[in-house]
């Protein structure tokens, strides 16, 4: 099975800041038809995750430019620039190009 | 507005079944993959089951933890994905969400497995 490890498991930011989540893969995520299905979640409180980012870099209908996702075959970040107090949850990677289907542990985001 | 609304969860005892259905609407069904994610009371997310389209022969994976005793199905006619569910253990317990992979993801049904 594909391992996903999210660092921090938590952070801490201000309003108006920016952070980082890293997510990295046992695996390359890399398919053979060529496309890397990695994506990113977030789950608010008492809420359901939602879709933030696919295949990588992708920003799902809706989603803030604020949200920005990159990497390459093994080693993924997620990045959040001018963090609302509506960011706060915990963020989810997971992948979806080998089955089965596996998520990182998740990072908790918290506002100062 | 999309909407992915699961039902049929509950309290079961071990051993017993239970069947989740998932109800869809707002986007193309038929040409969805679906995945039954649960999520344990630890928070951790888990992937149980996929079903793919028509164009894919419908095919279908499993979990390890859950092959042998689940199965997902779909009826493209009611734009809705099942799970069917046997054998439940303890450790089966948990938020189930319905999800149009990877894209739109259900409420959640709580599946409580207990003597």
């Amino acid at each position: 099975d594909v391992v996903m490890t999210q660092t921090p498991v938590s952070l801490s930011v201000s309003l108006g800041g920016q952070v980082s989540i890293s997510c990295r893969s046992s695996q390359s995520l890399v398919h053979n038809n060529g496309n890397t299905y990695l994506s990113w979640y977030l789950q608010k409180p008492g809420q359901s995750p939602q879709l933030l980012i696919y295949k990588v870099s992708n920003r799902f209908s809706g989603i803030s430019d604020r949200f920005s996702g990159s990497g390459s075959g093994t080693d993924f970040t997620l990045k959040i620039s001018r963090v609302e107090p509506d960011d706060l949850g915990v963020y989810y990677c997971g992948q979806g190009t080998q089955y089965p289907l596996t998520f990182g542990s998740g990072t908790k985001l918290e506002i100062k | 507005e999309v909407q992915l609304v699961e039902t049929g969860g509950g309290l079961v005892q071990p051993g017993k079944s239970l069947k989740l259905t998932c109800a869809t609407s707002g986007f193309t069904f038929s040409n969805a993959w679906m995945d039954w994610v649960r999520q344990s009371p630890e928070k951790q997310l888990e992937w149980v089951a996929q079903i793919k389209d028509k164009s894919n022969n419908y095919a279908t994976y499993y979990a390890e933890s859950v092959k042998g005793r689940f199965t997902i199905s779909r009826d493209d006619s009611k734009s809705s994905v099942y799970l069917q569910m046997n054998s439940l253990k303890e450790e089966d317990t948990a938020i189930y969400y319905c999800r149009g992979s990877p894209h739109y993801w259900g409420q959640g049904v709580m599946v409580t497995v207990s003597s």
